[in-house]
């Protein structure tokens, strides 16, 4: 059974800051990694997603990393701000089951 | 472009009632999904559903019942409600499930049962 986890729980930077999130997953036999950012009271938006076969994508200041010998997985966030401010949640797909999420990293980003 | 819409965004409800959260999507997706968020959690998946229907248990299915009749709309009903299911409920949708297709996440419809 697919396991998720996100480390850590809750990180405070400094404006302006590189930043690094990490995730990791059990179950290395992965069809696709994503990454999501949830606002308070909000839902999930979609931030990157990698395949199985890739090894990075990119958005902006977002660089996604996927490294499926280790298990692991890194989302990496360039001159932070205080827009970046939310909980990033990582999620696997393996085969045709559905997305096993991690609990969130809560990202304060202070001015 | 509306994505997906769940109805309603709030609800109180006490022990015993039922109710019915509304899910509708304007994508066209084949896949929808049910999951519910309890705080400092993640997203657990209650139902799911591959296309018109069609329907499947995910990992917390108990004290809920799923339909799906068009490709749009995917209800998911509370039959007894009972505290345990005080939470954050999220519907979301995708193309089809595999490599390359993200979710489509809801607002999500806050539930407290008293």
């Amino acid at each position: 059974k697919q396991e998720v986890t996100q480390i850590p729980a809750a990180l405070s930077v400094p404006e302006g800051e590189n930043l690094v999130l990490n995730c990791s997953f059990t179950d290395s036999a992965i069809y696709n990694l994503q990454w999501f950012r949830q606002d308070p009271g909000k839902g999930l938006t979609s931030l990157l997603l990698i395949q199985s076969s890739q090894r990075e994508q990119t958005s902006g200041r977002l660089n996604a990393s996927l490294d499926k010998s280790s298990g692991r997985s890194t989302l990496y966030i360039a001159a932070s701000q205080p827009g970046d401010s939310a909980t990033y949640l990582c999620a696997a797909a393996s085969g045709n089951t559905p997305l096993v999420f991690g609990k969130g990293t809560r990202l304060s980003v202070i001015a | 472009n509306a994505g997906v819409t769940q109805t309603p965004k709030f609800r109180i409800l006490k022990i015993g009632q039922s109710m019915t959260l509304q899910c509708t999507q304007d994508m066209n997706h084949n896949y929808m999904y049910w999951y519910r968020q309890d705080p400092g959690m993640g997203l657990k998946l209650i139902y799911y559903s591959v296309g018109a229907g069609i329907t499947d248990k995910g990992e917390v299915p108990n004290g809920y019942n799923v339909s799906r009749s068009t490709t749009e709309d995917f209800p998911l009903r509370l039959e007894l409600a009972a505290p345990s299911q005080t939470s954050v409920y999220f519907c979301a949708s995708s193309y089809r499930t595999g490599a390359d297709q993200p979710q489509h996440f809801g607002d999500g419809t806050r539930l407290s049962i008293l």
